[in-house]
Order: structure tokens, then C-alpha cells, then sequence
């Protein structure tokens, strides 16, 4: 199992619907979790953190499930502006971090 | 507002060629990482670095090597830059034990 994996996609939906994105990870010890955000030709920034079973932000959710080893990033009543890439991170340790390959986003009209 | 910034926003360079990006961040962070993006194949960590004059290699260091002098910057060379080293270079920083990296706007780096 690759140490971090994402459905690549294109995820395409229409403006308010729901979209969720799995992700899955090989290192059981891993305890927090992240997802990143990066827009078309810009760098990733920090979307939400996950430490326990899940977190929520707004219209975001993220979700945590150790024993199958995965987590999930739900989005609520998509907007135009949600529309990215969207990287699952998953630390070896402190200071090191493995980025899946992504999930592209694209909310249409 | 952490700020982290990269010499160049595109670089062409030949074939053979040593190449060098500069990374700086103005946070005092004490992890510096340096990455390739290439489609498909997401965000690939070549070296990073905890402290300075630290040094370890990530996933694929083959082919290049990183100088940190000086905490706030972290230098990425290409020894003798090959075609297959065409890719998006992406530095980013955090605390030490931190999670949270914040990146530079990257490189896009074409070898000839």
C-alpha cells in the first residue's frame, strides 16, 4: 500500500451540492492528520487538521476512521471559489510529512 | 504572516547545467523541506532539514544536495541538472514538532 493515496478524480459538481474525498494511509502510528488546499498554480495551504475522529469548519468536515485506516473530507452547498486540489497529509513523525497525490475539485455553475 | 519566498518563479536552464534555488522564511522556523511536483505524482519530499548544517534525505534525493547555513535559508542544488528534473519546486517551513507547513509559490524549473 502506497503510504498516502487519494482518488486522483476530476471530481466535477454542480454549485451546492456535496462532495466527499477519501483518503487512505499505510502508517498506523500516524496520530494527526491534514488536509492542504492549493489552488491552480499556487502552493498548498493548510485546510483543516484532523487529531481525533473528525473536525469540522463551516461547510467542511473532515473524518477520521483508525481502524480502516482512512480519512475523509466532506464538503457542504459547494461554491465556484471551492474549486482546487485537494492534498490528504500524513506525518511520518514530528517534523516529516507525506502529501498524497491530490484530488481535483471542480464546482461548475 | 509567515512568509516564505523562492529566488525564482520559472528558471530554464540546459542540460549539465549546476542549478541552484533559494529558499528563505522569515518565521524562525527551525524545518525546512524541499519538494518536487509533478502531475500524478503529488508533492515528493528531496531533502528537508531541522536545524542548521542538518541534513536528510526524503523520498528522492538522488541528484541533489542542500546547503543550510543559516537557519532562514535553504538552498536546493541540481549538481548537473538532467531533463527528468524538469518539475514544480516547492520549499516550505514549519516549527519544530509543528505540523502546519507553509510553503514558498514554488519553482517551475525547465531543463533543456
Amino acid at each position: 500500500r502506497k503510504e498516502v493515496e487519494q482518488d486522483p478524480g476530476p471530481f466535477n459538481v454542480p454549485e451546492g451540492a456535496t462532495v466527499a474525498f477519501n483518503c487512505t494511509y499505510s502508517n498506523s502510528a500516524s496520530q494527526s492528520f491534514f488536509w492542504y488546499r492549493q489552488d491552480c498554480r499556487k502552493e498548498p495551504k493548510l485546510l483543516m487538521s484532523v487529531y481525533s475522529s473528525g473536525n469540522e469548519d463551516g461547510r467542511f468536515t473532515a473524518q477520521l476512521n483508525r481502524a480502516s485506516q482512512y480519512i475523509s473530507l466532506l464538503i457542504r452547498d459547494s461554491k465556484l471559489s471551492d474549486s482546487a486540489t485537494y492534498l490528504c497529509v500524513v506525518p511520518l513523525n514530528n517534523n516529516d510529512m507525506r502529501f498524497g497525490a491530490g484530488t481535483r475539485l471542480t464546482v461548475k455553475p | 504572516d509567515v512568509k516564505v519566498t523562492q529566488s525564482s518563479r520559472y528558471l530554464v536552464k540546459r542540460t549539465g547545467e549546476k542549478v541552484f534555488l533559494e529558499c528563505v522564511q522569515d518565521m524562525d522556523h527551525e524545518n525546512m523541506f524541499w519538494y518536487r511536483q509533478d502531475p500524478g505524482l503529488g508533492l515528493r519530499l528531496i531533502y528537508f532539514s531541522y536545524d542548521v548544517k542538518m541534513k536528510e534525505k526524503g523520498d528522492i534525493p538522488e541528484g541533489y544536495s542542500v546547503s543550510r547555513e543559516k537557519k532562514e535559508r535553504f538552498s536546493l542544488i541540481l549538481e548537473s541538472a538532467s531533463t527528468n528534473q524538469t518539475s514544480m519546486y516547492l520549499c516550505a517551513s514549519s516549527l519544530w514538532g509543528g505540523n502546519e507547513q507553509y510553503f514558498g509559490p514554488g519553482t517551475r524549473l525547465t531543463v533543456t
